[in-house]
Protein backbone atom coordinates (compact mmCIF):
# COMPACT_ATOMS: atom_id res chain seq x y z
CA UNK A 1 0.00 0.00 0.00
CA UNK A 2 1.45 3.39 -0.78
CA UNK A 3 1.95 5.50 1.87
CA UNK A 4 3.91 7.91 4.07
CA UNK A 5 4.62 7.21 7.64
CA UNK A 6 5.43 9.40 10.59
CA UNK A 7 6.31 8.56 14.15
CA UNK A 8 5.48 9.00 16.37
CA UNK A 9 1.90 10.35 15.94
CA UNK A 10 1.73 11.82 19.27
CA UNK A 11 4.79 13.59 21.92
CA UNK A 12 4.70 15.40 24.60
CA UNK A 13 8.11 17.05 25.43
CA UNK A 14 9.89 20.05 27.46
CA UNK A 15 11.68 22.73 26.35
CA UNK A 16 15.05 22.06 24.83
CA UNK A 17 14.61 18.37 24.79
CA UNK A 18 16.00 17.67 21.33
CA UNK A 19 13.73 15.37 19.47
CA UNK A 20 13.54 13.95 16.11
CA UNK A 21 10.18 12.86 13.87
CA UNK A 22 10.57 10.61 11.19
CA UNK A 23 9.32 10.35 7.62
CA UNK A 24 9.50 8.00 5.59
CA UNK A 25 7.54 7.14 1.91
CA UNK A 26 7.54 3.91 0.02
CA UNK A 27 6.28 5.48 -3.47
CA UNK A 28 10.06 6.26 -4.58
CA UNK A 29 9.05 10.34 -4.66
CA UNK A 30 11.64 12.28 -5.14
CA UNK A 31 9.94 15.17 -3.33
CA UNK A 32 9.06 15.34 0.19
CA UNK A 33 8.36 18.39 2.47
CA UNK A 34 7.52 19.01 6.19
CA UNK A 35 4.51 21.41 7.13
CA UNK A 36 2.78 22.57 10.55
CA UNK A 37 -0.58 23.49 11.02
CA UNK A 38 -1.94 26.03 13.14
CA UNK A 39 -5.33 27.08 14.26
CA UNK A 40 -6.18 30.29 11.84
CA UNK A 41 -2.80 29.90 9.68
CA UNK A 42 -3.37 27.22 7.53
CA UNK A 43 -0.41 24.67 6.65
CA UNK A 44 2.64 26.08 6.31
CA UNK A 45 5.93 24.65 4.98
CA UNK A 46 8.95 24.13 6.85
CA UNK A 47 11.30 22.06 4.65
CA UNK A 48 11.42 20.66 1.56
CA UNK A 49 13.35 18.32 -0.14
CA UNK A 50 13.94 17.88 -4.19
CA UNK A 51 15.78 14.69 -3.86
CA UNK A 52 18.50 13.28 -1.82
CA UNK A 53 21.40 15.56 -0.09
CA UNK A 54 19.30 18.64 -1.81
CA UNK A 55 16.94 20.66 0.92
CA UNK A 56 15.54 24.31 0.87
CA UNK A 57 13.88 26.21 3.63
CA UNK A 58 9.65 26.49 3.47
CA UNK A 59 8.22 30.00 5.08
CA UNK A 60 8.77 28.69 8.64
CA UNK A 61 12.41 26.88 8.80
CA UNK A 62 13.74 28.82 12.59
CA UNK A 63 13.99 26.52 14.78
CA UNK A 64 14.30 23.38 12.43
CA UNK A 65 16.44 21.14 10.67
CA UNK A 66 16.21 18.24 8.27
CA UNK A 67 18.20 16.31 6.01
CA UNK A 68 17.59 13.64 3.36
CA UNK A 69 20.00 10.96 3.31
CA UNK A 70 18.23 8.32 1.52
CA UNK A 71 15.36 8.78 -0.68
CA UNK A 72 12.14 7.20 1.16
CA UNK A 73 13.64 9.09 4.44
CA UNK A 74 13.17 12.50 5.50
CA UNK A 75 13.11 13.22 9.32
CA UNK A 76 12.35 16.32 10.82
CA UNK A 77 14.99 17.72 13.56
CA UNK A 78 14.10 19.97 16.46
CA UNK A 79 17.31 20.66 18.60
CA UNK A 80 16.10 22.97 21.58
CA UNK A 81 12.29 22.64 20.80
CA UNK A 82 10.18 25.79 22.72
CA UNK A 83 6.73 25.98 23.55
CA UNK A 84 6.22 28.24 20.04
CA UNK A 85 6.46 24.92 18.33
CA UNK A 86 4.16 23.11 19.56
CA UNK A 87 1.57 21.87 16.46
CA UNK A 88 0.21 19.86 14.40
CA UNK A 89 3.04 18.08 11.84
CA UNK A 90 2.56 16.64 8.61
CA UNK A 91 5.29 15.04 6.25
CA UNK A 92 4.61 14.96 2.15
CA UNK A 93 5.68 13.21 -0.34
CA UNK A 94 4.98 13.63 -4.00
CA UNK A 95 7.03 12.86 -7.59
CA UNK A 96 7.57 16.95 -7.69
CA UNK A 97 5.28 20.17 -7.04
CA UNK A 98 4.92 20.97 -11.30
CA UNK A 99 5.36 18.00 -13.87
CA UNK A 100 7.08 20.24 -17.13
CA UNK A 101 3.79 20.82 -18.41
CA UNK A 102 2.61 22.69 -15.04
CA UNK A 103 0.49 19.97 -14.09
CA UNK A 104 0.58 19.90 -10.71
CA UNK A 105 1.76 16.62 -8.68
CA UNK A 106 -0.84 15.02 -5.60
CA UNK A 107 0.65 15.95 -2.76
CA UNK A 108 0.61 12.61 -0.25
CA UNK A 109 0.00 13.44 3.18
CA UNK A 110 1.65 11.50 6.39
CA UNK A 111 -0.91 11.04 9.38
CA UNK A 112 0.22 13.79 11.19
CA UNK A 113 1.92 14.13 14.72
CA UNK A 114 1.09 16.22 17.01
CA UNK A 115 3.93 17.74 19.35
CA UNK A 116 2.85 19.34 22.57
CA UNK A 117 6.28 21.37 23.97
CA UNK A 118 6.04 22.29 27.81
CA UNK B 1 -1.14 40.61 1.74
CA UNK B 2 -0.95 37.18 1.97
CA UNK B 3 0.08 34.39 -1.00
CA UNK B 4 -3.30 32.41 -0.75
CA UNK B 5 -6.52 33.57 1.06
CA UNK B 6 -9.54 32.19 1.99
CA UNK B 7 -12.13 33.16 3.75
CA UNK B 8 -11.95 31.20 6.92
CA UNK B 9 -15.84 30.79 7.25
CA UNK B 10 -17.53 28.78 8.83
CA UNK B 11 -19.73 28.47 5.57
CA UNK B 12 -23.15 26.88 6.47
CA UNK B 13 -25.20 25.09 3.78
CA UNK B 14 -28.21 23.01 3.55
CA UNK B 15 -27.86 19.48 2.54
CA UNK B 16 -28.41 19.65 -1.00
CA UNK B 17 -27.31 22.92 -1.73
CA UNK B 18 -24.27 23.81 -3.89
CA UNK B 19 -21.36 25.37 -1.24
CA UNK B 20 -19.01 28.17 -3.55
CA UNK B 21 -15.59 28.29 -2.06
CA UNK B 22 -13.08 31.03 -3.03
CA UNK B 23 -9.48 31.32 -2.66
CA UNK B 24 -7.15 34.64 -3.94
CA UNK B 25 -3.32 34.68 -4.56
CA UNK B 26 -1.16 37.35 -5.09
CA UNK B 27 1.83 35.78 -7.38
CA UNK B 28 0.49 36.52 -10.69
CA UNK B 29 3.14 33.98 -12.17
CA UNK B 30 1.30 31.16 -10.14
CA UNK B 31 0.16 28.65 -12.78
CA UNK B 32 -1.64 25.63 -10.74
CA UNK B 33 -3.51 24.95 -7.99
CA UNK B 34 -5.08 22.33 -5.84
CA UNK B 35 -8.47 21.74 -3.53
CA UNK B 36 -7.62 19.65 -0.16
CA UNK B 37 -10.27 18.82 2.13
CA UNK B 38 -9.56 17.93 5.78
CA UNK B 39 -11.52 16.25 8.50
CA UNK B 40 -10.91 17.46 12.02
CA UNK B 41 -7.49 15.69 12.94
CA UNK B 42 -7.37 14.29 9.98
CA UNK B 43 -4.12 14.92 7.55
CA UNK B 44 -5.63 16.76 3.88
CA UNK B 45 -6.62 14.86 0.80
CA UNK B 46 -6.73 15.82 -2.71
CA UNK B 47 -10.17 17.16 -3.83
CA UNK B 48 -9.21 18.48 -7.26
CA UNK B 49 -6.02 20.12 -8.86
CA UNK B 50 -6.60 22.73 -12.14
CA UNK B 51 -3.91 24.61 -14.26
CA UNK B 52 -5.76 25.61 -17.10
CA UNK B 53 -8.48 28.88 -16.94
CA UNK B 54 -11.73 27.70 -17.09
CA UNK B 55 -13.88 24.74 -15.12
CA UNK B 56 -12.64 21.61 -14.33
CA UNK B 57 -15.77 19.15 -13.49
CA UNK B 58 -14.99 15.70 -11.16
CA UNK B 59 -18.21 14.43 -9.80
CA UNK B 60 -19.62 16.57 -7.43
CA UNK B 61 -17.01 19.01 -7.57
CA UNK B 62 -16.16 22.15 -9.75
CA UNK B 63 -13.03 23.59 -9.70
CA UNK B 64 -12.20 27.33 -11.61
CA UNK B 65 -9.53 29.10 -12.28
CA UNK B 66 -9.53 32.67 -13.66
CA UNK B 67 -5.56 33.63 -14.04
CA UNK B 68 -6.47 37.20 -14.72
CA UNK B 69 -8.97 37.90 -11.59
CA UNK B 70 -6.20 35.40 -9.70
CA UNK B 71 -9.11 33.35 -7.81
CA UNK B 72 -9.98 29.99 -7.65
CA UNK B 73 -12.92 28.31 -6.56
CA UNK B 74 -14.60 25.14 -6.07
CA UNK B 75 -18.03 24.17 -6.62
CA UNK B 76 -19.64 21.48 -4.19
CA UNK B 77 -23.34 20.41 -5.67
CA UNK B 78 -25.70 18.02 -4.28
CA UNK B 79 -23.64 19.06 -0.59
CA UNK B 80 -23.86 16.33 1.66
CA UNK B 81 -23.58 16.22 5.60
CA UNK B 82 -20.16 14.09 4.82
CA UNK B 83 -18.50 17.06 2.94
CA UNK B 84 -18.59 18.92 6.30
CA UNK B 85 -14.80 19.20 6.77
CA UNK B 86 -12.42 22.31 6.29
CA UNK B 87 -10.92 22.49 2.35
CA UNK B 88 -7.63 24.20 1.73
CA UNK B 89 -6.29 26.23 -1.47
CA UNK B 90 -2.84 25.69 -2.70
CA UNK B 91 -0.67 26.71 -5.11
CA UNK B 92 3.38 26.76 -5.92
CA UNK B 93 3.59 30.31 -6.45
CA UNK B 94 6.56 31.60 -9.15
CA UNK B 95 8.16 33.75 -6.66
CA UNK B 96 9.02 29.85 -4.81
CA UNK B 97 11.16 28.86 -8.09
CA UNK B 98 7.14 26.43 -8.21
CA UNK B 99 9.23 24.42 -5.79
CA UNK B 100 7.08 25.15 -2.71
CA UNK B 101 3.35 24.82 -1.98
CA UNK B 102 1.78 27.55 -0.15
CA UNK B 103 -1.94 27.06 1.36
CA UNK B 104 -4.36 29.02 2.27
CA UNK B 105 -5.77 29.26 6.30
CA UNK B 106 -8.97 27.01 5.30
CA UNK B 107 -12.41 27.54 4.67
CA UNK B 108 -14.46 25.83 7.45
CA UNK B 109 -18.09 24.15 5.34
CA UNK B 110 -20.53 22.52 7.55
CA UNK B 111 -23.61 20.95 5.91
CA UNK B 112 -26.71 20.74 7.86
CA UNK B 113 -29.19 18.36 7.29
Amino acid sequence: EAQVTQNPRYLITVTGKKLTVTCSQNMNHEYMSWYRQDPGLGLRQIYYSMNVEVTDKGDVPEGYKVSRKEKRNFPLILESPSPNQTSLYFCASSRGVLSRGDKPYEQYFGPGTRLTVT
Amino acid sequence: QKEVEQNSGPLSVPEGAIASLNCTYSDRGSQSFFWYRQYSGKSPELIMSIYSNGDKEDGRFTAQLNKASQYVSLLIRDSQPSDSATYLCAGPPFSGGYNKLIFGAGTRLAVHP
